[in-house]
This record gives structure tokens, C-alpha cells and sequence, in this order.
């Protein structure tokens, strides 16, 4: 019930392509449903986050989408650039238990 | 956004030593304050929780007697690896929320890389 899944582990595009990356939970406590940028070497950054109030939330390129009947949120990043090749994180929120349950992580890679 | 300073980014140290992380939010109080551990290509691995002035709350598996976490104050967190060995050897990152009218926002430091030689 604590896990979130997160698909596909690993993503190729080409510059100017949308990659989609897909996360499913379980527990319907959560309510806050952040997504990370991580580059080699580095820290997590907050790129966006969603409450289950909303089922999209737009900033600049990066698009989250949630379907909360289903239990699943997603990653678009608009117009790929080489620049975002990283590993991705989603992650979910109970602010009943303060504890982030995070995903196994996507590695994008945008081909110049 | 807000600010987390982890300290050092790398050390290397003899197996038996123990070493010391930092971790600071910068213009922000930190009610809470978080350890991961991550090996490379996976994913966080939550260490343990720590508010200020309270013991940290650890995951099971992980040895408290081994990784002392400190949270003296709302700004500094410390993660120290005592009696380090070559299995310690990974990336620890720290985090932090509490920030006014965001608490449920979490901020990253930017890691320490601990090799155990």
C-alpha cells in the first residue's frame, strides 16, 4: 500500500519529443504528489507537484496530469531538449505521516 | 525556492574513521528534516526522520548506533558514519520541509558522495 510504481525505468527521445513518464499508487491518504529532476551526481530538484484536487497542473514544458479514480499521475516534459536528460522521481505525500514515498526513477534521455 | 547546503560533496576515508555530513537550510527553518541513501541507478532510501530538538525516527534496517543523526537547531542537520567500512560507501542526501505556507514541500541538498577505502 505504500509503494509507488513508476514506469518505464528507462525512456529515449528525440529533441522535440514528449516523454511520458507514469506513476500508480495505492494509498489514497496521500495527498501531495510532487515530481524530482535528479542529474549524476546531484541532489533531487522539485520540478512540479500536483494535490488530487486538480487533474492538471502546467509549468513551462513540464505538464503533470492526474487521473484520481485511478490512482495514477504522470510526467510530460513539451519539446525535449538534451538538456533534460536526467533521472526522474515521482513521489507521494501523506501529511498524516509526513513520510515521501518516492518511485524507482526514470532515466531520460533526449537525443540531441 | 529554498535553499538545503549539504557538506562535504565528497570524502574518502580509511575503514574504522567516522565522518560527518552537514546539512543546512539556508533561508528557511526546518521543522523536519530527512536522510537518504541512494546507490547508483536506484532509487531514495529513506535513513531516517529527525525533527529539531528530537531524536531522529529510523527505518527499520537502518542502525542508529552507526548513522548518528543530529538536529541541534531549525538550520543544521548532521549525519555522522561511525566505525565506516567499504559497505557504507554511497551517496547520502539530505532534506528538508518546513517551509512557511509549504510544509509539505521537500528541498534537496546536493549530496555527499562517502567512499570507505
Amino acid at each position: 500500500q505504500q509503494q509507488v510504481k513508476q514506469s518505464p525505468q528507462s525512456l529515449i527521445v528525440q529533441k522535440g519529443g514528449i516523454p511520458i513518464i507514469n506513476c500508480a499508487y495505492e494509498n489514497t491518504a496521500f495527498d501531495y504528489f510532487p515530481w524530482y529532476q535528479q542529474f549524476p551526481g546531484k541532489g533531487p530538484a522539485l520540478l512540479i507537484a500536483i494535490r488530487p484536487d486538480v487533474s492538471e497542473k502546467k509549468e513551462g514544458r513540464f505538464t503533470i496530469s492526474f487521473n484520481k479514480s485511478a490512482k495514477q499521475f504522470s510526467l510530460h516534459i513539451m519539446d525535449s531538449q538534451p538538456g533534460d536528460s536526467a533521472t526522474y522521481f515521482c513521489a507521494a505525500f501523506g501529511s498524516g505521516t509526513y513520510k515521501y514515498i518516492f518511485g524507482t526513477g526514470t532515466r531520460l534521455k533526449v537525443l540531441a | 525556492g529554498a535553499v538545503v547546503s549539504q557538506h562535504p560533496s565528497w570524502v574518502i576515508c580509511k575503514s574504522g574513521t567516522s565522518v560527518k555530513i552537514e546539512c543546512r537550510s539556508l533561508d528557511f527553518q526546518a521543522t523536519t528534516m530527512f536522510w537518504y541513501r541512494q546507490f547508483p541507478k536506484q532509487s531514495l532510501m529513506l535513513m531516517a526522520t529527525s525533527n529539531e530538538g528530537s531524536k531522529a525516527t529510523y527505518e527499520q534496517g537502518v542502525e542508529k548506533d552507526k548513522f548518528l543523526i543530529n538536529h541541534a537547531s531549525l538550520t543544521l542537520s548532521t549525519l555522522t558514519v561511525t566505525s565506516a567500512h567499504p559497505e557504507d560507501s554511497s551517496f547520502y542526501i539530505c532534506s528538508a520541509s518546513g517551509l512557511s505556507g509549504d510544509n509539505e514541500k521537500l528541498f534537496f541538498g546536493s549530496g555527499t558522495q562517502l567512499s570507505v577505502l
